[in-house]
């Protein structure tokens, strides 16, 4: 089992560009969550999907978007990337929610 | 909201020495789950121990424990004959009755002497 994977590991993005985070599990989860990491702070919550069919606001919504396509993947839309959006984006599952997440290897965005 | 505190941002340890990381919490529910996790220079996310909130018995991992004071709201990490492997971010983290994830604190980077 590969548990969570990421996809890109790096990306380099000029402000406006948009691109997608790519996000899948093989542990048979029904909740996933992306979380952003910045220098000197715990994750922060942006999105989560407590199960297929739904998606939910996090702490830092603003910005971004996503898509639950199946039970195994869960994507993060950055529409016009900014500056501020430069930061480490980590993906998790859990079985349910409130039971242990775990987490993909993240992906580290430079947004110039 | 829920709140994390973390008030070591960094604490220190002799290889084979028992170190303490502290946490604590603000909550207003009764139910819920804390955590921590590792986080290596490898940046992955690894949980170290689990407890839910219902039990008063305090979880143990190896040599990972914690002591759970509901009443203090607090959560603090013992870990017990400190390892070079051992050294790493450790986060606390909240998870209550909502569907809407973890809250983590800011973590303390812990650093093992040799």
């Amino acid at each position: 089992n590969a548990g969570v994977t990421q996809t890109p590991k790096f990306q380099v993005l000029k402000t406006g560009q948009s691109m997608t985070l790519q996000c899948a599990q093989d542990m048979n989860h029904n909740s996933m969550y992306w979380y952003r990491q910045d220098p000197g702070m715990g994750l922060r919550l942006i999105y989560y999907s407590a199960s297929e069919g739904t998606t939910d606001k996090g702490e830092v919504p603003n910005g971004y978007n996503v898509s639950r396509l199946n039970k195994r993947e869960f994507s993060l839309r950055l529409e016009s990337a900014a500056p501020s959006q430069t930061s480490v984006y980590f993906c998790a599952s859990s079985e349910f929610f409130r039971e242990t997440q775990y987490f993909g290897p993240g992906t580290r965005l430079l947004v110039l | 909201a829920q709140t994390v505190t973390q008030s070591q941002p960094e604490m220190s340890v002799q290889e084979a020495e028992t170190v303490t990381l502290s946490c604590t919490y603000d909550t207003s529910e009764s139910d819920y789950y804390l955590f921590w996790y590792k986080q290596p220079p490898s940046r992955q996310m690894i949980l170290v121990i689990r407890q839910e909130a219902y039990k008063q018995q305090n979880a143990t991992e190896n040599r990972f424990s914690v002591n759970f004071q509901k009443a203090a709201k607090s959560f603090s990490l013992k870990i017990s004959d400190s390892q070079l492997g051992d050294a790493a971010m450790y986060f606390c983290a909240y998870s209550g009755g909502g569907a809407d994830g973890l809250t983590f604190g800011k973590g303390t980077h812990l650093i093992i002497q040799p």
